[in-house]
């Protein structure tokens, strides 16, 4: 079975301090990863991702993400949080068994709320 | 600019009633999607569309149609069948090549009067 799971279901970081969501998976075969943010009554918007080669990719409004092939894990961090960074952080992983993994579709974790205290 | 227009943001659903969202996108996009979000559950996938006049069910398609007509628009009709529609309904697109992010909508949420 494929999976994402988000452990914490909220994360409490002080504004201007490092920030870390946390994000594991379970595929067979090779993980495509995906973080998306959403903010209050809106739709979820892209972050980045992983698809091969260098584990730590950059991505938009600062944020980074490290993959980690023996631990399973894509977690998501940035340097120093903004209050403006306070939201629901979803990660996904791209569904490998269905139209024989040629399609977009993902799997999504049940989401993180980030909020960063000024 | 380009991008996922969903409607109408709130809608009331009465007992007994179908009621259909609207999905629109201008992206030229092959694949469409929608999805279900309830509290603490994230997103779960009702049905989704790889090409006109083709789609699958999704995890929770029980209760809800759809159609694919046209390239630009993916309806989703909630149907009296589904006993607990209140939720946020959010619509997303992306290109048909693997691995490129799914575009989303701003969603509408549905309750029940």
């Amino acid at each position: 079975a494929q999976s994402v799971a988000q452990p914490e279901d909220q994360v409490n970081v002080a504004e201007g301090n490092p920030l870390t969501v946390k994000c594991t998976y379970s595929v067979s075969g090779n993980p495509y990863l995906f973080w998306y943010v959403q903010y209050p009554n809106r739709g979820l918007q892209f972050l980045l991702k992983y698809i091969t080669g260098d584990n730590l990719v950059k991505g938009s409004y600062g944020f980074e993400a490290e993959f980690n092939k023996s631990q399973t894990s894509f977690h998501l961090k940035k340097p120093s949080a903004l209050v403006s960074d306070s939201a629901l952080y979803f990660c996904a992983v791209r569904d490998l068994l269905n139209y024989g993994g040629a399609t977009n579709k993902l799997i999504f974790g049940t989401g993180t709320l980030l909020a960063v205290q000024p | 600019d380009g991008g996922i227009t969903q409607s109408p943001k709130y809608l009331f659903r009465k007992e007994g009633q179908n009621v259909t969202l609207s999905c629109e996108q201008n992206l030229n996009h092959d694949a469409m999607y929608w999805y279900r979000q309830d509290p603490g559950q994230g997103l779960r996938l009702i049905y989704y569309s790889q090409i006109v006049n083709d789609f699958q069910k999704g995890d929770i398609a029980e209760g809800y149609s759809v159609s694919r007509e046209k390239k630009e628009s993916f309806p989703l009709t909630v149907t009296s069948a589904q006993k607990n529609p209140t939720a946020f309904y959010l619509c997303a697109s992306s290109i048909a090549t693997v691995n490129q992010p799914q575009h989303f909508g701003d969603g509408t949420r549905l309750s029940i009067l």
